[in-house]
């Protein structure tokens, strides 16, 4: 079946560093690729997504890149921050699919 | 502002009972899902509705059920609890069709089977 995996599970870095997220899936026909961010004891949050048709987009510090041929795509924080530490999950999702596939999420510490 | 809520935050219940979770969510969003989450797990989906009255099981529908009876509310029934359902149930709503795609999610509950 449908599957996205993600790595690593967890990652520490220094604040002022970049973080690199990635993720990996099965279905060919995914056009969908959201990234969420979870706080400790709060809801997942969209933070930034990206379109098959895409291989790149940037929201200031965040970024997400897809490669296609690869069935890859990754999340790519620069400048990390005390307040960047959060649970990361990206997922992916095919055309007219209702269901969005998550991956097993990412735990990001930065470090003061 | 897309507003999902859940009717408790925490959840304390003994097996065998029949729990019902509910999430309300006031945006007219046609797509409403229950998944939990499991620490090294992330989310899996137990089961999704497309429209009022209609359910489709996720990967994970064993021992759970669903009810839509109004396209606002979507509620999550665990017929008989037992302890390795104990938790974090989130539910989420999503606009159907283009570019509509942002899921969003409601605070979660945090049940405990004993």
């Amino acid at each position: 079946g449908e599957n996205v995996e993600q790595h690593p599970s967890t990652l520490s870095v220094q604040e002022g560093d970049s973080a690199v997220i990635k993720c990996t899936y099965s279905d060919s026909a995914s056009n969908y690729f959201p990234w969420y961010k979870q706080e400790l004891g709060k809801r997942p949050q969209l933070i930034i997504d990206i379109r098959s048709n895409v291989g790149e987009k940037k929201d200031q510090r965040i970024a997400v890149t897809l490669n296609k041929t690869a069935k890859h795509f990754s999340l790519h924080i620069t400048e990390t921050q005390p307040e960047d530490s959060a649970v990361y999950f990206c997922a992916a999702r095919g055309t007219g699919g209702f269901k969005t596939i998550f991956g097993a999420g990412t735990r990001l510490f930065v470090k003061a | 502002d897309v507003k999902v809520t859940q009717s408790s935050r925490y959840l304390v219940k003994r097996t065998g009972e029949k729990v019902f979770l509910e999430c309300v969510q006031d945006m007219d969003h046609e797509n409403m899902f229950w998944y939990r989450q499991d620490p090294g797990l992330g989310l899996r989906l137990i089961y999704f509705s497309y429209d009022v009255k209609m359910k489709e099981k996720g990967d994970i529908p064993e021992g759970y059920s669903v009810s839509r009876e109004k396209k606002e509310r979507f509620s999550l029934i665990l017929e008989s609890a037992s302890t390795n359902q104990t938790s974090m149930y989130l539910c989420a709503s999503r606009a159907s069709g283009g570019a509509k795609d942002t899921q969003y999610f409601g605070p979660g509950t945090r049940l405990t089977v004993l």
